[in-house]
């Protein structure tokens, strides 16, 4: 069965720092797909960003950046430079090579404080 | 549209009611989802469809709920003798992939707080 941890419930920084959010996760399959969603306070998800289980590059997108290592089934997520529209719920996911069995992790809250 | 809307956005009912909670995805879209989502909790899997066809409904909490789609648009999740722990944002989903090697990311509607009282 497939499962994400997200191990920290909730998270608060000052303005400016760094923060990253943890996500592990557990599959059978060799081929699956990760993601990271925001959940700002107005509750609409929003997409961040696709990883698919055969491409361990980091990725860099402005602040945001993050870090898939296979070898400890980990896809950490790190804001630099954190602003406090930053504060939002932030939900890591897998899903199958098919797309149907989309797991949720039960998501990080980060309060980013001015 | 441009996005996924939903339907309503707000739903106040009495608990022994019908509800019906609409989804339109995006244009062309063949996957949509449905989750429900509990004040300050994570997103709980409902069912998932394909076209028109559902072939996951496991998360379905109960014979209670039902959802159906028409053809690749428009989809109704619909709960019978609604109880009081049926109160939770409903979130719908679509994805513009269909088929293996896709995993396609999915777009979220604003969802519809159903409050059940």
């Amino acid at each position: 069965a497939q499962k994400v941890t997200q191990a920290q419930t909730e998270i608060s920084v000052v303005e400016k720092e760094d923060v990253t959010l943890d996500c592990v996760y557990e599959t059978r399959d060799t081929t699956y797909y990760l993601f990271w969603y925001k959940q700002p306070p107005s509750g609409e998800l929003v997409f961040l960003i696709r990883r698919n289980s055969f491409d361990e590059q980091n990725e860099i997108s402005g602040r945001y950046s993050w870090n898939f290592q296979k070898s400890t089934s980990s896809f950490n997520f790190t804001i630099t430079a954190s602003q406090v529209v930053d504060s939002a719920v932030y939900f890591c996911a897998l899903t199958d090579n098919y797309g149907q069995n989309f797991v949720f992790g039960p998501g990080t809250r980060l309060s980013v404080l001015p | 549209g441009a996005g996924v809307s939903q339907s309503p956005s707000n739903k106040v009912t009495e608990k022994g009611k019908d509800v019906e909670l609409r989804c339109d995805p995006i244009s062309g879209h063949t996957a949509l989802y449905w989750y429900r989502q509990r004040l300050g909790q994570g997103l709980e899997f409902l069912i998932y469809f394909q076209g028109n066809s559902a072939p996951d409904k496991s998360g379905l909490p109960s014979d209670r709920f039902s959802a159906e789609r028409t053809g690749e648009s428009v989809s109704t999740l619909t709960i019978q003798r609604t109880q009081q722990e049926d109160s939770a944002v409903y979130l719908c989903a679509s994805s513009g992939l269909a088929g293996p090697h896709t995993g396609a990311a999915q777009y979220f509607g604003p969802g519809t707080r159903l409050t059940v009282l």
